[in-house]
């Protein structure tokens, strides 16, 4: 299996700029996690699916992020606008419902000047 | 209070000896405990989860957990440089399907 797949690996934008980031988790798999990664503040939970279902987004900004899973294979994470304190690397996860293991994509990393 | 909390490091220690990684958490009720390690600019790969008080050995890694303490630790035996990395800890708290994680400690082993 490919694993999974986030895109873009790495985005420079200006502060005020609309940023998506992409998932594709691995095939089969019923959860779909979205983390920040900062020195500072370390793996943060920003949004997890079920079943492209929100099962808590308690983390996430919601002013200005928003997350989408319209169908089972691909998820969404926008930023708008974005600010420089979002400058961080995003993970995307997924795992079965059946077995606890969670895989992580490569990250993208996102700096916002 | 932190939900996971882990001492940052560094910590170093000699080629061949032990390191021994610790991390508390909050929410008595939880069930599941995972060590991930992760390599400087890589994602966290899973390397260790334990469900049950005790130990849980895999090769060099041993998982250790006290429910009544609320605390985990990793034990990493004979340690190689290629064990240099920052370690994170997580924790699936009661009732949910999410992972929070503590912001990891750093190993440096000395070749």
């Amino acid at each position: 299996d490919a694993g999974v797949i986030q895109s873009p690996r790495h985005e420079v934008t200006e502060m005020g700029q609309e940023v998506t980031l992409r998932c594709k988790p691995i095939s089969g798999h019923d959860y779909l996690f979205w983390y920040r990664q900062t020195m500072m503040q370390g793996l943060e939970l920003l949004v997890y699916f079920n079943n492209k279902a929100v099962m808590d987004d308690s983390g996430m900004p919601k002013d200005r992020f928003s997350a989408k899973m319209p169908n089972a294979s691909f998820s969404t994470l926008k930023i708008q606008p974005s600010e420089p304190r979002d400058s961080a690397v995003y993970f995307c996860a997924s795992r079965r419902q059946v077995n606890e293991k969670l895989f992580f994509g490569s990250g993208t990393q996102l700096s916002v000047l | 209070q932190k939900e996971v909390e882990q001492n940052s490091g560094p910590l170093s220690v000699p080629e061949g000896a032990i390191a021994s990684l610790n991390c508390t958490y909050s929410d008595r009720g939880s069930q599941s405990f995972f060590w991930y390690r992760q390599y400087s600019g890589k994602s966290p790969e899973l390397i260790m989860f334990i469900y049950s008080n005790g130990d849980k050995e895999d090769g060099r890694f041993t998982a250790q957990l006290n429910k009544a303490s609320q605390y985990v630790s990793l034990l990493i035996r004979d340690s190689q440089p290629s064990d240099s990395a920052t370690y994170l800890c997580a924790v699936n708290p009661s009732g949910t399907y999410k992972y929070i994680f503590g912001t990891g400690t750093r190993l440096k082993v000395l070749a």
